[in-house]
């Protein structure tokens, strides 16, 4: 079984400040994580994914993730944020089994002020 | 760029009516997916299907439903007798399918369904 965990529902911030998601999960076997953004009226975008290469996994728009396997962890990172980055974000596992199905964690709402 | 397309955006009927969802995946994939999102819940794995059939499923996509590839581009979702929980934002995605199970899932904007 496996399951994601994201910390904080919503999180404001300014505009070019740090940004920080936090996800922890929970699996069976050696995970594959991912993080998606959906902006809104548009699809789940991809903006990274750790598939047990680097535990620092870089993505679209100056995002990135580290893997943490003793913390269980796969916090997502922007050192600047801009306006366009305000969006709904989601930690995602996928197990690595051979099934494909994906188990997402509730999301997190990112609002940027001016 | 390449995208997975959904209609309708939105899509209202009354419970026990029949609905189709429909999707075009990306052209040169070969899996294909159905997610649900309930209002204020998780994003939930419906089903995926590959070589015209139903590959995985989840514990929510009982007899109620069913998928099909109607042709070359399209691929449904359909719901026979809709219930009032069945009220959601269904996703459709695609993934070329190549290699291990974790290719990348491409996802559509969603059809909004309401069940009045």
């Amino acid at each position: 079984a496996q399951s994601v965990t994201q910390l904080d529902s919503h999180v404001s911030v300014s505009e070019g400040t740090p940004v920080l998601l936090r996800c922890n999960y929970s699996s069976s076997y050696s995970p594959s994580l991912f993080w998606y953004v959906q902006h809104p009226n548009k699809g789940l975008q991809l903006l990274l994914k750790y598939t047990s290469a680097a535990t620092l996994v870089k993505g679209i728009n100056g995002f990135e993730a580290e893997f943490k396997k003793s913390e269980t962890s796969f916090h997502l990172t922007k050192p600047s944020a801009h306006m366009s980055d305000a969006a709904e974000y989601f930690c995602v596992v996928s197990s690595n089994t051979g099934r494909r199905a994906l188990t997402f964690g509730s999301g997190t709402r990112l609002q940027v002020q001016p | 760029e390449p995208e997975v397309t959904q209609t309708p955006s939105h899509q209202v009927t009354q419970m026990g009516q029949e609905v189709i969802l429909r999707c075009v995946p990306i052209s040169n994939h070969l899996y294909f997916y159905w997610y649900r999102q309930i209002l204020g819940q998780k994003v939930e794995f419906l089903v995926s299907f590959y070589n015209n059939e139903i590959s995985e499923k989840s514990e929510i996509f009982d007899d109620q439903f069913s998928v099909e590839r109607p042709d070359g581009s399209n691929f449904t979702l359909k719901i026979r007798s809709t219930k009032l929980e069945d009220s959601a934002m269904y996703f459709c995605a695609s993934s070329v399918g190549a290699g291990d199970s974790t290719d990348t899932q491409y996802f559509g904007p969603g059809t909004r369904l309401t069940v009045l």
